[in-house]
């Protein structure tokens, strides 16, 4: 049974840090690997998905990188601001009849 | 943009009580999703549909039903609401085949008394 990890589970960094969320999972069968990101009380957003082929996907300030064979993922966020403060999943889709299997979570404080 | 509605953000319901929590979305997607989510669970699907009228059981499915009459509507009945059904619950939806990201709607709290 896939299970996905995320360390730590709070990180707290002053604004302009660059900083890095890890995440790992235990089966390496897998069709794609997601970030999303949750502000308190709503829902998720998605933010990257890296397909098993590739290494990594970017998007604005975001750089996620995928490791299969090692099971981990990154998530990089240059340059952080106040506003990246969030919980922030990984979830991996294991090609099961579209099921993932989420993480839970990190929850990122970004101090002013 | 693809926008997932749940119809309510709060709802408070009694024990025994039949509960039903609506999603729509407006991308013709095929796939649609319930999960809740609780503090140190995590996400846990409780169902999933492909396809109008087809459904699927996720990992939670007791003391749920679902409906999917049309496309874009998906529905979770809680039959008789109990304490423990006490949640966050999150609709999601996403387009037919592999490496599509999911869509999720803003949830809805439910409290049951």
């Amino acid at each position: 049974k896939q299970e996905v990890t995320q360390i730590p589970a709070a990180l707290s960094v002053p604004e302009g840090e660059n900083l890095v969320l890890n995440c790992s999972f235990t089966d390496s069968a897998i069709y794609n690997l997601q970030w999303f990101r949750q502000d308190p009380g709503k829902g998720l957003t998605s933010l990257l998905l890296i397909q098993s082929s590739q290494r990594e996907q970017t998007s604005g300030r975001l750089n996620a990188s995928l490791d299969k064979s090692s099971g981990r993922s990154t998530l990089y966020i240059a340059a952080s601001q106040p506003g990246d403060s969030a919980t922030y999943l990984c979830a991996v889709d294991g090609g099961s009849n579209y099921k993932l299997t989420f993480g839970k979570g990190t929850l990122l404080t970004v101090n002013p | 943009d693809v926008k997932v509605t749940q119809s309510s953000r709060y709802l408070v319901k009694r024990t025994g009580e039949k509960v039903f929590l609506e999603c729509v979305q407006d991308m013709d997607h095929e796939n649609m999703f319930w999960y809740r989510q609780d503090p140190g669970l995590g996400l846990r699907l409780i169902y999933f549909s492909y396809d109008v009228k087809m459904k699927e059981k996720g990992d939670i499915p007791e003391g749920y039903s679902v409906s999917r009459e049309k496309k874009e509507r998906f529905s979770l009945i809680l039959e008789s609401a109990s304490t423990n059904q006490t949640s966050m619950y999150l609709c999601a939806s996403s387009p037919q085949g592999f490496n599509s990201p999911l869509h999720f709607g803003n949830g809805t709290r439910l409290t049951v008394t």
